[in-house]
């Protein structure tokens, strides 16, 4: 089935640890997001990228890193974790032809940082 | 960039009232307008959506209207149901081929009272 998959869904993890939270899509869907929300709260972008090889910076981008290398692959990684990280991160996908278009998005991935 | 505000923040209602919720945006460039639907501990689902060529979207008990002139485009849902309780949210972008970032409300928790 056409979805978009997140894994780990659930994480906990000491602090100065480096963890990759991955994201693939079964859609064929060229743009891809990252985006960081506290239950309930709102969305903050933290990258995003347009097709292989292109990734940009949004709001929180600072602390984390992406790389796109494979339509369906968007990893984000954390170098060194920290309790201010503790968060859901969610990804999501689109299609690239045309105006607009529905955002789907992955399950999440909950992550607590000791 | 694009601001999109959102309110209110919070809104409790009986069952079989009429919730609405607003939104206002601040580049006049943004023409995709989507809404989101929240539930607890699920990811943001699409609930409608509305392009700046038309004022007025309509889908069974929700719809959605969009005043480009002022700016602002709002959610209706009729004949609330408990199962309408969940986190909203409206979002704004842009329909370029590039830079089609999407910009998030802040939220709306939504709680029908049975």
């Amino acid at each position: 089935e056409a979805d978009i998959y997140q894994t780990p869904r659930y994480l906990v993890i000491g602090t100065g640890k480096k963890i990759t939270l991955e994201c693939s899509q079964t859609m064929g869907h060229d743009k891809m997001y990252w985006y960081q929300q506290d239950p309930g709260m709102e969305l903050h972008l933290i990258h995003y990228s347009y097709g292989v090889n292109s990734t940009e910076k949004g709001d929180l981008s600072s602390e984390s890193t992406v790389s796109r290398i494979r339509t369906e692959h968007f990893p984000l990684t954390l170098e060194s974790a920290r309790p201010s990280h503790t968060s859901q991160y969610l990804c999501a996908s689109r299609r690239s032809a045309g105006r607009g278009g529905e955002l789907f998005f992955g399950e999440g991935s909950r992550l607590t940082v000791l | 960039g694009e601001n999109v505000e959102q309110h209110p923040s919070t809104l409790s209602v009986q069952e079989g009232d009429s919730a609405v919720i607003k939104c206002t945006y601040s580049d006049s460039a943004s023409n995709y307008f989507p809404w989101y639907k929240q539930e607890l501990g699920k990811r943001p689902q699409l609930i409608i959506d509305i392009r700046s060529n038309v004022g007025e979207k309509k889908d069974q008990r929700i719809a959605v209207t969009l005043n480009k002139t002022a700016k602002h485009f709002s959610l209706h849902i009729t004949e609330t149901q408990p199962e309408d309780s969940a986190v909203y949210f409206c979002a704004a972008t842009k329909g370029s081929n590039t830079g089609n970032q999407f910009y998030f409300g802040t939220g709306t928790s939504l709680t029908v009272i049975p």
